[in-house]
């Protein structure tokens, strides 16, 4: 299994501020992730955390509003860009371990985001 | 129509019950299929995972997949109170750039009670 740590683990933000959450792998994983978990609602995935290029958006989010960093093989982040309301959700991280025949994929905690 | 369907419940249940957790999908591609346990202010947690149709068992976990109905399930036996949380089943195809995607079901909450 793996081991992840998300930082904030929880923030209020004020209305048209960004803010950067981090997302910290105990091992070397190639595939990383982003969710989104809006209030009452299931899990949808934001991106692919690439390392060493672009992140790749899933249909509705675009880099502008969450611009993803992947540095090396354990480190992420996602930034959540001038936020509204809207944007009041649980971010979170996963990874992928194993082969491209067969998968485990684990979260971390979240990072519980209000804006007001 | 949403890929993953899965009934929000709630479902509560006594303590000792088996319960019966369950979604069903549209998407043939998906190969790959999970049971998340996530408690409140938690992320998921893992349960189950398995690629083939059939059954796999894991203490008082039982996954069940049936991809000619496209219809997966999630049964625990001897249910506790600590087991009360929301249950998320997700999936993803295999290959590609589908390597690692989950597309989830709306979650079940479910409760226990003494």
């Amino acid at each position: 299994s793996a081991v992840i740590s998300q930082k904030p683990s929880r923030d209020i933000c004020q209305r048209g501020t960004s803010l950067t959450i981090q997302c910290q792998v105990d091992s070397q994983v190639t595939m990383m992730f982003w969710y989104r978990q809006q209030p009452g609602q299931s899990l949808t995935l934001i991106a692919t955390a690439n390392q060493g290029s672009e992140a790749t958006y899933e249909s509705g989010f675009v880099i502008d509003k969450f611009p993803i960093s992947r540095p090396n093989l354990t480190f992420s982040t996602l930034t959540v860009s001038n936020m509204s309301p809207e944007d009041s959700s649980i971010y979170l991280c996963s990874v992928s371990t194993g082969t491209s025949s067969g998968n485990t994929i684990y979260f971390g905690e979240g990072s519980w985001l209000t804006v007001v | 129509q949403k890929e993953v369907e899965q009934d929000p419940g709630p479902l509560s249940v006594p303590e000792g019950a088996i319960v019966s957790l369950n979604c069903t999908y549209s998407n043939s591609a998906f190969q790959y299929f999970m049971w998340y346990r996530q408690y409140s202010r938690k992320g998921p947690e893992l349960l189950m995972y398995t690629y083939s149709s059939g059954n796999k068992e894991d203490g008082r976990f039982t996954a069940q997949v049936d991809k000619s109905s496209k219809y997966i399930s999630l049964f625990i036996r001897d249910s506790q109170p600590s087991d009360s949380a929301t249950y998320l089943c997700a999936m993803s195809a295999v290959g590609g750039t589908s390597y690692g995607k989950l597309t989830f079901g709306q979650g079940t909450i479910l409760t226990v009670h003494p």
